[in-house]
């Protein structure tokens, strides 16, 4: 299976700093994509980069896929309260395949 | 949210009893999938579907039967559920601008005495 695995599962950090999470996966993907889930909610997508892209950006999020490293990053700038969640990605090799989601990284914003 | 429903969101049953939740979109989408969510294993893919009676299984199918009569509806069916299968499970299509996006629906929490 094409399974992400995020690192660090677990982060925590003063409001106002920057959040980076990692993803890797193991075998060729068509794209990835990266959800949030608050707790006991449903997911929100955030991002979807795919296997031809290196870097994209949606307002404080910014992703990076490098597929020689079976890896990607989510970035989140100048951090808020509300951005405290559990932070998946999920992969895909296309066509009608699902997603193969990591364990998630649980992201603790301070105050 | 992309139009997608849930049903029931919330649910108790007995071991042995069957059960089936449903999936429900408005926006005519062709691809729809089922997921479950356990603490400490992420997501995982039950079943899909790609089209009205097209389906197949995912990663975690044992125990699960799915059916797509039409195109607004996907049915996750546990024959007679275990307690294994108390989780919460989640819908999804594919949209988006090129079509491959996925969005989940609010989830259906089950809980199997």
């Amino acid at each position: 299976s094409q399974q992400g695995e995020e690192d660090p599962q677990a982060l925590s950090i003063q409001e106002g700093e920057n959040a980076t999470m990692n993803c890797s996966y193991k075998t060729s993907i068509n794209n990835l994509q990266w959800y949030r889930q608050n707790s006991g909610r449903g997911l929100v997508h955030l991002i979807l980069i795919r296997s031809n892209e290196r870097e994209k950006h949606s307002g404080r999020l910014r992703v990076t896929l490098d597929t020689s490293k079976k890896s990607s990053s989510l970035l989140i700038t100048a951090s808020r309260a509300a951005d405290t969640a559990s932070y998946f990605c999920a992969a895909t090799g296309g066509g009608a395949d699902g997603l193969t989601f990591g364990k998630g990284t649980h992201l603790i914003i301070q105050p | 949210d992309a139009g997608i429903t849930q049903s029931p969101r919330h649910k108790v049953t007995e071991t042995g009893t069957p059960v089936t939740l449903r999936c429900h979109q408005t926006e005519n989408h062709r691809y729809m999938y089922w997921y479950r969510q356990d603490p400490g294993h992420g997501l995982r893919l039950i079943h899909y579907s790609y089209g009205v009676k097209d389906t197949d299984k995912g990663e975690v199918s044992d125990g699960y039967s799915v059916s797509r009569s039409k195109t607004e509806d996907f049915l996750l069916t546990l024959e007679s559920a275990t307690s294994s299968q108390t989780s919460v499970y989640f819908c999804a299509i594919r949209g988006g601008q090129k079509g491959d996006t996925q969005y989940f629906g609010p989830g259906t929490r089950l809980t199997v005495l």
